[in-house]
């Protein structure tokens, strides 16, 4: 079993600046994949950034990275730059690599608000 | 384009009554998913399909039924054994296989109890 927790329920940001978003993840599985997913208001959940649990390095896309340690079992977002249009909720989430089933499904954390203030 | 299409946008059910919610997706992925999301809170997995004519519950499955005739459709029904269907649902396909299996998201559905 698999477990995410984000313990920051809202967060403020001033526009242009950096943010960091917290996420832990608990799991026995030995090989695992991070998610971070952004839901704006409309409801669509929004595919940011992945990391594998082998990867060395850090993952980045774009402005998103993502900063993983392994030893801590964390998985970090950061946001840099921001953008009054990244005010959204933040999620993120886990799964098994090489499991089968519904052992493959992803498993969410309770998601973090972010506001970019002008 | 492609992408996964999820309708109605808003859906109204009345006491006792079954209701559909259609998921539609063109990226020709083998994997698809139902998720229910309620207020403040993260995705829960309904129902999960790898291929055609199979799927496998997840952990809040009861009251909910999906088929899978074809690779592009996954509906979940709703129906009245589901006492507390009032929430956000969400549809998601993976390409299946491989180390990275990002599930894309529809737009989702918004389903209220009259």
């Amino acid at each position: 079993a698999q477990k995410i927790t984000q313990t920051q329920p809202g967060m403020f940001v001033q526009e242009k600046e950096a943010v960091t978003l917290d996420c832990t993840y608990d799991t026995s599985d030995p090989s695992y994949g991070l998610f971070w997913y952004k839901q704006p208001s409309s409801g669509e959940m929004i595919f940011l950034i992945y990391q594998g649990s082998y990867d060395q390095q850090n993952a980045t896309e774009g402005r998103y990275s993502l900063n993983f340690q392994k030893a801590r079992k964390s998985a970090n977002l950061v946001i840099s730059a921001s953008q009054l249009g990244d005010s959204a909720m933040y999620f993120c989430a886990m799964r098994p690599l090489y499991s089968s089933g519904s052992a493959r499904q992803l498993t969410f954390g309770s998601g973090t608000q972010l506001t970019v203030l002008p | 384009d492609g992408g996964i299409t999820q309708s109605p946008k808003y859906l109204f059910r009345k006491e006792g009554q079954n209701v559909t919610l259609s998921c539609e997706q063109n990226l020709n992925h083998d994997a698809m998913y139902w998720y229910r999301q309620d207020p403040g809170q993260g995705l829960r997995l309904i129902y999960y399909s790898q291929i055609v004519n199979d799927f496998q519950k997840g952990d809040i499955a009861e009251g909910y039924s999906v088929s899978r005739e074809k690779k592009e459709s996954f509906p979940l029904t709703v129906t009245s054994a589901q006492k507390n269907p009032t929430a956000f649902y969400l549809c998601a396909s993976s390409i299946g296989g491989g180390a990275q299996e990002t599930q894309y998201f529809g737009p989702g559905t918004r389903l209220l109890v009259l």
